[in-house]
């Protein structure tokens, strides 16, 4: 059964240029979040989205936006880059619900470069 | 607000030493705790959560981990450790079920010496 997929795997960008970051969920989970980990930093939450609703947001800029599809897969769009926007951006998909424990199943990321 | 605080940034460990990874934790309700692993340009992996049932909690790959609320704390150990165990860890923490915003930790990078 496959995993958490997120494209593209590594990209580059220049300041001023916006991005778009796909992730699809693993069969059968219907919540997707969105996390930035800075290199050398823990991972910090941006966006949990739950059949199409966003659920919960982060202390990110408005700059950031995301949406989630009918097939539950989501897309995490970045306007105006910033040099500070240089991460490894993971996805993470659960079942959702009242399902308990908060289990997140991770992707390997996406490592955007901003020059 | 929650927060976890992982002390020490690097560990490193000869093969078949034990492994201590520190976590404490601050949360003004009971907390949801987790341990995840994370390998060279791979996502993070769970190994472990604490969900209010027992406090001593057994993980995937030898892991446990005890919840200590005296303490604040939930720390991480490997009886032995082994070469594969190179990695870097993050404790994480939430407060509510069902609530899939977590709060991480900088991390703990693991080094393992043959």
């Amino acid at each position: 059964d496959a995993g958490v997929t997120q494209s593209p795997t590594h990209l580059i960008k220049t300041r001023g240029q916006h991005v778009t970051l796909r992730c699809s969920p693993i069969s059968g989970h219907k919540s997707v979040s969105w996390y930035q980990q800075v290199l050398g930093q823990g991972p910090q939450f941006i966006f949990q989205y739950y059949e199409k609703e966003e659920r919960g947001r982060g202390n990110f800029p408005d700059r950031f936006s995301a949406r989630q599809f009918p097939n539950y897969s989501s897309e995490l769009n970045v306007n105006a880059l910033l040099l500070g926007d240089s991460a490894l951006y993971l996805c993470a998909s659960s079942l959702a619900g009242d399902s308990g424990a908060n289990v997140l199943t991770f992707g390997a990321g996406s490592r955007l470069t901003v020059l | 607000a929650q927060s976890v605080t992982q002390l020490g940034s690097h560990v490193s460990v000869s093969e078949g030493a034990l492994v201590l990874l520190r976590c404490n934790y601050s949360s003004s309700v009971p907390p949801y705790l987790f341990w995840y692993v994370q390998y060279p340009n791979q996502g993070l992996q769970l190994l472990l959560k604490y969900t209010s049932a027992a406090t001593l909690v057994k993980g995937i790959n030898g892991f446990e981990a005890e919840f200590k609320k005296s303490e604040t704390s939930f720390h991480l150990t490997k009886p032995s450790a082994h070469m594969s165990d190179a990695a870097e860890y993050f404790c994480a923490v939430s407060v509510k079920r069902a609530d899939y915003k977590l709060s991480f930790g900088a991390g703990t990078t693991v080094t393992v010496r043959a």
